[in-house]
């Protein structure tokens, strides 16, 4: 089975202060992971993907194999920054790709 | 600019109504996707189609059924509205399935009564 873990639900961050959203898989194949973001009132858009190895908006995450993990990191965190953010996990499903999602987190950062 | 545009922001219909939702894309993709987005449960989908007419149940489709007869348009339908179907429902497009430029549309809110 294929499986995206986000543990916390509601992050409250200071402005300024690091974040930091965990992100856990479970999957048999090789996987590709990736952020998405929606901020309020938007349309949900891709942040970054693993395979990218790029910094947006600040934003990284790294895959460790090892740990099964893929948690968003950003040093210093910004009020822009406040959103609901989601670990997806790309899976094969009979034969075709398709993306699994966990289940959000909320980040809310404080002025 | 690319765009998924799901006909309703919002919708309100009573139980046992028949529902269409409503999802074109302009990017000429292959792979059309809905998800219900639910506080703590995150998304989950329900239907995609990678081609036309052609469909592929998800993770949760009881209680839905889905029509692609242009590549444009993928519908989702209620076929018996039920209280437990209130949720937002996003529509996604994208050139490949496995996730590289996933493109969303802005949902539905449907609230069924």
């Amino acid at each position: 089975a294929q499986r995206v873990t986000q543990p916390e639900k509601l992050l409250s961050v200071f402005k300024g202060a690091p974040v930091e959203l965990k992100c856990n898989y479970s999957y048999s194949g090789s996987p590709e992971l990736f952020w998405y973001v929606q901020y309020s009132r938007q349309r949900l858009q891709l942040l970054l993907r693993h395979i990218s190895r790029e910094s947006i908006k600040g934003f990284t995450a790294d895959l460790n194999k090892g740990e099964t993990s893929f948690h968003l990191k950003k040093p210093f965190a910004q009020e822009e920054d406040s959103a609901m953010y989601y670990c997806a996990l790309s899976v094969l499903y009979y034969g075709n790709n398709r993306l699994a999602f966990g289940k959000g987190n909320q980040v809310v950062v404080i002025p | 600019d690319v765009k998924v545009t799901q006909s309703s922001r919002y919708l309100v219909k009573r139980t046992g109504e028949k529902v269409f939702l409503e999802c074109v894309q302009d990017m000429d993709h292959e792979n059309m996707f809905w998800y219900r987005q639910d506080p703590g449960l995150g998304l989950r989908l329900i239907y995609f189609s990678y081609d036309v007419k052609m469909k592929e149940k998800g993770d949760i489709p009881e209680g839905y059924s889905v029509s692609r007869e242009k590549k444009e348009r993928f519908s989702l339908i209620l076929e018996s509205a039920s209280t437990n179907q209130t949720s937002m429902y996003l529509c996604a497009s994208s050139l490949t399935a496995g996730g590289y430029g996933y493109t969303f549309g802005s949902g539905t809110r449907l609230t069924v009564v």
